[in-house]
């Protein structure tokens, strides 16, 4: 079972429309979590941090099952400008370092 | 500009030469990180440092690989006896234990 594994890709959705993103991963040991976006060419940027109790930023929600070892992403209102890719990551628990996910592509049409 | 620098931002080589890239952190973060990420993958880890200490290193960092942080501050990697392979962008990364990573821009390696 790979690290990190991510809903397959592309998702093309309209503009307004919502749209989940799933994550599991493998290690019970994991404690820290995160959503990042990448554009075409671009390096990763860090869209948010995903907490135990969930967490929201503006049209963004993210959700942590740790007894499922899930994650998700939920995008509402889908705007032509989140169109990218969006990238799962996970800690190594104490290890210390980020696993990454292969990344989701979205794609937001008018 | 105190974010992640990384230079150079683009490098062709030939195959068998070989290369060194350079990256400089946020100047508060005390770890530094190497990933190296192709097309349609997510970036995949290589090494990382706190302040000067070589913590970790990945399999995918074979014989050729060679990272530093003299200092603790900058960091450089080097590729010898470069392949096709290597071919890919080379993104580092600096951050507080625990916390989400902040990237530079990356290198882009091409090897002909």
């Amino acid at each position: 079972r790979k690290e990190v594994e991510q809903d397959p890709g592309p998702f093309n959705v309209p503009e307004g429309a919502t749209v989940a993103f799933n994550c599991t991963y493998s290690n019970s040991a994991s404690q820290s979590f995160f959503w990042y976006r990448q554009d075409c060419r671009k390096e990763p940027k860090l869209l948010m941090s995903v907490y135990s109790s969930g967490n929201e930023d503006g049209r963004f929600t993210a959700q942590l099952n740790r007894a499922s070892q899930y994650i998700s992403l939920l995008i509402r209102d889908s705007k032509l400008s989140d169109s990218a890719t969006y990238l799962c990551v996970v800690d190594r628990g104490s290890q210390g370092n980020l696993i990454f996910g292969k990344g989701t592509k979205l794609s937001v049409k008018p | 500009d105190t974010g992640v620098s990384q230079n150079p931002r683009h490098k062709i080589t030939k195959r068998g030469q070989n290369v060194t890239f350079r990256c400089d952190p946020i100047s508060e973060h005390n770890r530094l990180y190497w990933y190296r990420q192709t097309l349609g993958q997510g970036p995949e880890f290589l090494t990382y440092f706190q302040n000067e200490a070589q913590l970790e290193k990945s399999r995918l960092l074979s014989d050729r690989f060679s990272a530093e942080r003299p200092k603790g501050s900058f960091s450089t990697l080097e590729i010898q006896r470069t392949e096709q392979g290597d071919s890919a962008m080379y993104l580092c990364a600096s951050s507080f234990p625990r916390r989400g990573y902040t990237f530079g821009s990356g290198t882009r390696l091409t090897v002909v």
